[in-house]
């Protein structure tokens, strides 16, 4: 069954250095999302990504963050300069039709800053 | 904001016992989701509800939506120690492309 992968699982990092998590949402998926969790909290929106082009973005996905499409695969989110607050749970996800259809998650990315 | 919040926070039964979860919202939809989530896993879609639709059923999952009461509630059957998870609704909104998760429903079903 097709699924979305994440790396790495886990990352830790040093405040203010620079991380990049990676996804591979379903191939045939054209609605890429960004969601995090802080610990034992609600997963929080972060950017939603279609037709190479952000289409929404929530408060906390502020000018530390970034996302890209590099090739036809991957789906990568970037924070320049992390912060202790940034410790949490990232998950990737795709979706066929976008705000009509299912989400499909990774497994998650887990960002520790120290 | 559009967020589903859902309520109880957490849920204690036995295995065999009904699941009974609730999901509360704030303006109109197009649909509401619901996903479970094991400790320290991605979340996993369970059913999708559209907002015609009133009741939906798979498998020992049964959800419900009234779009009077911008409500919905999920109810698992005779429960299981698997079921012991997380569950979350999830619902868009009718302008973007993004849902918004409540704070979700601690599930522990006792052996």
């Amino acid at each position: 069954e097709p699924e979305v992968t994440q790396t790495p699982s886990h990352q830790v990092t040093q405040m203010g250095q620079e991380v990049i998590l990676r996804c591979v949402p379903i191939s045939n998926h054209l609605y890429f999302y960004w969601y995090r969790q802080i610990l034992g909290q609600k997963v929080e929106f972060l950017v939603s990504f279609y037709n190479n082009e952000i289409s929404e973005k929530s408060e906390i996905f502020d000018d530390q963050f970034s996302v890209e499409r590099p090739d036809g695969s991957n789906f990568t989110l970037k924070i320049r300069s992390t912060k202790l607050e940034d410790s949490a749970m990232y998950f990737c996800a795709s979706s066929e039709t976008g705000r009509v259809g299912e989400l499909f998650f990774g497994e998650g990315s887990r960002l520790t800053v120290l | 904001s559009q967020q589903g919040e859902e309520d109880p926070q957490a849920l204690s039964i036995q295995e065999g016992e009904n699941a009974t979860m609730n999901c509360s919202y704030k303006t109109s939809i197009n649909n509401l989701q619901w996903y479970r989530q094991n400790s320290g896993r991605g979340l996993v879609h369970l059913i999708l509800i559209r907002s015609n639709e009133r009741e939906k059923h798979s498998g020992r999952l049964r959800v419900t939506l009234d779009t009077s009461k911008k409500s919905s509630s999920l109810l698992i059957t005779a429960s299981r120690a698997a079921d012991t998870a997380s569950y979350f609704c999830a619902t868009d909104d009718n302008y973007g492309q993004n849902f918004v998760f409540g704070p979700g429903t601690r599930l522990s079903v006792l052996p």
